[in-house]
């Protein structure tokens, strides 16, 4: 399985500041996921991320508040904009697996916005 | 209604035990069965994998899927105190990536 890697692990945010959230993958990958998982509650898919092209974004999800780069096969950014508490959660990034219906997840990034 | 429903335990259960944990859903069109486990402060780490229904076996872990009560099952036999964890059942319609996860069922063996 591919070997993947997020920094910061943690970090504790004022509100209406920025925060990028960088995932590094051991492999290249053609698909890159971002989701948030917040306390007691399932993962949910922020968006999804393919090299070469705009990030899909699901539905409760824009751009604006979640912009996302990957300018590679093995990298990717989430960046969380004007920080409310609401955003609290942990922010994990994960990419294709074998079987490809499957995914391979990173450590996450728990995020504290005061 | 969600989508993926899962008692969020905790369920506490004496080393040796077998362990059963499971999910219902709601959408029938649901092709790919996963389960995960994820180890507090860590990210979840695939356990197994099944398409459409029946059973699958790996070690110590067994996962049941039947299509017809739209209902999942992973069984864990023998659980040892490093189970101790939060399982999460996953499951998407097709090879379209977006899997829709259960909120997770956190289990504790007692040694």
């Amino acid at each position: 399985s591919a070997v993947i890697s997020q920094k910061p692990s943690r970090d504790i945010c004022q509100r209406g500041t920025s925060l990028t959230i960088q995932c590094q993958v051991d492999s290249q990958v053609t698909m890159m996921f971002w989701y948030r998982q917040q306390p007691g509650q399932s993962l949910t898919l922020i968006a999804t991320a393919n090299q070469g092209s705009e990030a899909t974004y699901e539905s409760g999800f824009v751009i604006d508040k979640f912009p996302i780069s990957r300018p590679n096969l093995t990298f990717s950014t989430l960046t969380v904009s004007n920080m409310s508490p609401e955003d609290s959660s942990i922010y994990l990034c994960s990419v294709e697996g074998q079987p490809k219906e499957t995914q391979y997840f990173g450590p996450g990034t728990r995020l504290l916005v005061l | 209604q969600k989508e993926v429903e899962q008692d969020p335990g905790p369920l506490s259960v004496p080393e040796g035990a077998i362990v059963s944990l499971n999910c219902t859903y709601s959408n029938s069109a649901f092709q790919y069965f996963m389960w995960y486990r994820q180890y507090s402060r860590k990210g979840p780490e695939l356990l197994m994998y099944t398409y459409s229904s029946g059973n699958k076996e790996d070690g110590r872990f067994t996962a049941q899927v039947d299509k017809s009560s739209k209902y999942i099952s992973l069984f864990i036999r023998d659980s040892q105190p490093s189970d101790s964890a939060t399982y999460l059942c996953a499951m998407s319609l097709d090879s379209s990536y977006k899997l829709i996860f259960g909120s997770g069922t956190r289990l504790l063996v007692r040694p």
